[in-house]
C-alpha cells in the first residue's frame, strides 16, 4: 500500500511552459484534492475530484485544469507556466470510513517557474 | 466552516509535554475539530480529530472543552521529530453534509521541541 504517490518531486519550467504533476492512490479513496503552498503560507486549494468524472474548482483555480477519469489518478495540468505558479504542489484523497474522514497528502512536487 | 486561532510558534523541551491551544469560538454544533501536522518538506500529516469529547490516539490527545469553543493538542512526550507547524481545522464531514475532503490550512503553530 504505497498510499499518495507524486511525481515528479522537483520540476523546473520556463515560463510559458506546459506540464502535468501526477497524483496517484491505491487506497480506494473516493474524494482527491490539489492545494498549492507558497512560503510562509498554509495550504490554499486549486482543485479537488468527489469520484471519477466529477471535478471542481477551489480557492485558486486559475492557470490549472484537471480531470479524474479514474479513481486512482487525479493529474493536474499547468496550461502555460508563470512564475506565480512557483510553489509546492500537494496531492490528498480523503479517506470516508464511517466518521473517520481523513486526509492521506502526498510528499509534494517543487515547482519552479523561471 | 468555523475560523480557528493558533499561536503562531511554541518551544517545547524534548521528554516533555507540549501543549498546543486552539481557538474555536464559532463552532457549529456538527463540526470536528482535527489537528494535523506538517514536517518541514514533508506533506501534512493527519494526527487526531474529535466531536466534543476527548480522544487519544498512538500520537497525541485531543481534549475539548465543555463548550467546544477550544481544543488543546497534547503530544506527552515530544521528541525531536515533532518539531512542525501543527494546523488545528474545523470542519464538518462529508457524512454529515460537510466537505472535510477540501480542508483550509491556516498557517498554524510552529512547534519547536529543543534538546
Amino acid at each position: 500500500n504505497a498510499g499518495v504517490t507524486q511525481t515528479p518531486k522537483f520540476q523546473v519550467l520556463k515560463t510559458g511552459q506546459s506540464m502535468t504533476l501526477q497524483c496517484a492512490q491505491d487506497m480506494n479513496h473516493e474524494y482527491m484534492s490539489w492545494y498549492r503552498q507558497d512560503p510562509g503560507m498554509g495550504l490554499r486549494l486549486i482543485h479537488y475530484s468527489v469520484g471519477a468524472g466529477i471535478t471542481d474548482q477551489g480557492e485558486v483555480p486559475n492557470g490549472y485544469n484537471v480531470s479524474r477519469s479514474t479513481t486512482e489518478d487525479f493529474p493536474l495540468r499547468l496550461l502555460s507556466a508563470a512564475p506565480s505558479q512557483t510553489s509546492v504542489y500537494f496531492c490528498a484523497s480523503t479517506s470516508l470510513q464511517g466518521f473517520h474522514e481523513t486526509q492521506y497528502f502526498g510528499p509534494g512536487t517543487r515547482l519552479l517557474v523561471l | 466552516d468555523a475560523k480557528t486561532t493558533q499561536p503562531t510558534s511554541m518551544d517545547c523541551a524534548e521528554g516533555r509535554a507540549a501543549n498546543l491551544p486552539c481557538n474555536h469560538s464559532t463552532i457549529s454544533g456538527n463540526e470536528y475539530v482535527y489537528w494535523y501536522r506538517q514536517i518541514h518538506s514533508q506533506g501534512p500529516q493527519y494526527i487526531i480529530h474529535g466531536l466534543k469529547n476527548n480522544e487519544t490516539n498512538e500520537m497525541a490527545s485531543l481534549i475539548i472543552t465543555e463548550d467546544r469553543k477550544s481544543s488543546t493538542l497534547i503530544l506527552p512526550h515530544a521528541t525531536l521529530r515533532d518539531t512542525a507547524v501543527y494546523y488545528c481545522i474545523v470542519a464538518r464531514g462529508v457524512n454529515s453534509g460537510g466537505s472535510n475532503y477540501k480542508l483550509t490550512f491556516g498557517k498554524g503553530t510552529l512547534l519547536t521541541v529543543n534538546p
